[in-house]
Order: structure tokens, then sequence, then C-alpha cells
């Protein structure tokens, strides 16, 4: 089966541009939540979506959000776009909320701010 | 607060050498998962193992095995006969189920390079 599309794999933006993110779960899939990773962070916790509701966020500023859609796709928008944003975003899907069994990740978006 | 702690940053071996990846978290919730995941260089990250709060039983897969201790709060990844396909960064990661599970709080991950 297919597994989490993340579109698009690459991405060059401008500073104070903004940006939005896909991501496609595994069919079947309800939960996705979105992770950063940079070189100094590491990987960080975004947010989660479940059935189209925000269940979880992690500790980032306003300017980054999500949503879900009713064919579990999520979009993630991040605005006025910072060097610091420059990162590869991860999304992860899994079928339940408390299945970890199930979370899969994809291959990720990653951004580039000049 | 949650925390995951790997100590090693990168390590090195040469082909068919063991090699053990050490994780060290901190949780205050009775129940939580434990996972470790593997990211080759694609970027995508490979889901090896969970483990929950209540099972410490060790597990081997193939090459590879865990050791959860709850009493040291440590659960390390060994590979066996190591391959240069294992060279990867490998990550430990810990959620709690007052998150339901699905906030990931991610170690700093371990490098691995496995040489011919």
């Amino acid at each position: 089966k297919a597994g989490v599309t993340q579109t698009p794999r690459y991405l060059i933006k401008t500073r104070g541009q903004q940006v939005t993110l896909s991501c496609s779960p595994i069919s079947g899939h309800r939960s996705v939540s979105w992770y950063q990773q940079t070189p100094g962070q590491g990987l960080q916790f975004l947010f989660e979506y479940f059935s189209e509701t925000q269940r979880n966020k992690g500790n980032f500023p306003g300017r980054f959000s999500g949503r879900q859609f009713s064919n579990s796709r999520s979009e993630m928008n991040v605005s006025t776009l910072e060097l610091g944003d420059s990162a590869l975003y991860l999304c992860a899907s899994s079928p339940h909320r408390t299945d970890n069994y199930g979370y899969t990740f994809g291959s990720g978006t990653r951004l580039t701010v000049v | 607060a949650q925390k995951v702690t790997q100590a090693q940053t990168e390590i090195s071996v040469v082909e068919k050498e063991d090699v053990t990846l050490d994780c060290v978290y901190e949780t205050r919730d009775t129940t939580y998962y434990l996972f470790w995941y593997k990211q080759p260089p694609s970027g995508e990250l490979v889901f090896l193992i969970r483990r929950n709060s209540f099972d410490e039983q060790n597990e081997i897969s193939g090459r590879y095995s865990w050791n959860f201790q709850k009493s040291t709060s440590s659960f390390n990844f060994t590979i066996t006969a190591s391959q240069v396909v294992d060279s990867a960064v490998y990550f430990c990661a810990l959620s709690e189920a007052s998150n339901y599970g699905q906030n990931f709080v991610f170690g700093p991950g371990t490098r691995l390079s496995v040489l011919p």
C-alpha cells in the first residue's frame, strides 16, 4: 500500500513569504502529526490532527498553523518565513490516536528560506 | 517534563562488529511508550520498535535487540554483526499516554557509520 506522501519534496522560499506543505496519510489513517527537523534543535513536534481537529500542539509560534481535511489529508502553513524556518518537515500518520504501531513517517519536505 | 538523551553523537564501527546505541529517558507519566526510529539519507523515519512502560521484556528481531530497563530509565538498542546498510541516524523517542501517545519527544540521534 502507498505510504505517507509529502509534497513538495523540496522548496525554496524568500524570507517574509508564506508556504504551504501537504501531507497525504496512508489510506484509512485518521491521525496526522507534523514535526520539524533542524540540525540545531533536532526533531520537534509541531501539531497533531485527528478527525479534522487539532488535538495537540507543540511549542511553536502562531506563524505555524495546520489543518486537516475530511479525507484526512493535512496541510501545514508557515507565514512570514524566517531564515530559521529552514528545515526538514516530516509528517506522520496512524490509524488511531493511540495506535502507535501504525505511526508511519513520510520522506519529508525540505524547506530552504533565503 | 519529558526528555530523551542519546549521549553518543556519532559511532563508527567496522562491518560485522556489534554496536549498542544508548537511550536514557525522563518522564513523570507511569504510562508511556518508547520507540526507536532509523533515518537513512533519504530522510524518511523508519519505525523499528515500540515498547510500552508495562512491558520490560527484552526483544530480539533478527540482528536487532532492545534492552528496556525501567530501573535506569534506559532503552538501549544493539545491532549484532553490523552491515554497511545499517549506516543511518538512529533516534530514540518517548511519548506519554497523557498526550494520547501522539506527541513524540525525540532524542538528538546517534549517527552510526558502518565501514566495509
